[in-house]
């Protein structure tokens, strides 16, 4: 099975502050990679995904953009934050396998909390 | 993007069964039904899945509609580790990706 690790685990930052997360997969190759965004008692948000190197599928139009470097690295950043973009960013992976993509597996989630 | 309905909420008690109800009236014939569940401050966990045969495995079974447009997550002895939201989601296969898309889910309440 495949393992998600991301961080920083919990993070605080002030407004207008710049924004890195990283996701990193481990078990798998060439998965498909997502980022998804949840904020307090609401369900998840998809905001990225990814088919593979560079190649980067904007969800949702926003202050926030997604990089994929290498093969099982996907980063979210911001060069500015807002407020509403507090929330728990969860970062997903599965295979794709023809007509079924398989199972997704999800990272612990890093909480960030913008003042 | 394919849709689905679920109950906002649900309660149950211990050691019973729970039914999960899934309406997903515009379901493509390719599209796989898949379900999820989210502990709090946790991401979401696998729970099942299927295409259009009733499934079952160690965790729930999934129950199909013939027409597929309705699918039921089937708890047969509900614990108190089960409560959580419950995510009934459809695939969506777009230039190569499988995008799920979560909706608001069924939080499901176990009561002792």
């Amino acid at each position: 099975s495949q393992t998600i690790h991301q961080w920083p685990a919990t993070l605080v930052q002030p407004v207008g502050s710049p924004l890195s997360l990283e996701c990193t997969v481990e078990g798998t190759s060439n998965p498909n990679l997502y980022w998804y965004r949840q904020a307090a008692g609401r369900g998840l948000q998809l905001l990225f995904y990814s088919v593979g190197i560079g190649q980067i599928s904007s969800e949702v139009p926003q202050n926030l953009s997604a990089s994929r470097p290498q093969d099982r690295q996907f980063i979210l950043s911001s060069k500015k934050l807002l407020l509403s973009d507090s929330g728990f960013y969860l970062c997903a992976s599965t295979l794709w396998k023809g007509g079924f993509a398989g199972e997704l597996f999800f990272g612990e989630g890093s909480r960030l909390t913008v003042l | 993007d394919a849709k689905t309905t679920q109950p906002n909420s649900m309660e149950s008690n211990e050691e019973e069964p729970v039914h999960l109800p899934c309406n997903h009236s515009t379901i493509s014939g390719t599209d796989y039904i898949h379900w999820y569940r989210q502990l709090p401050s946790q991401g979401p966990e696998y729970v099942i899945h299927g295409l259009t045969s009733n499934v079952n495995n160690r965790m729930a079974s999934l129950a199909i509609a013939e027409d597929r447009k309705s699918s039921t997550l089937i708890l047969h002895r509900a614990t108190l580790r089960d409560a959580a939201v419950y995510y009934c989601i459809l695939s969506d296969i777009i230039q190569g990706a499988q995008k799920l898309v979560f909706g608001q889910g069924t939080r499901l309440t176990i009561n002792p």
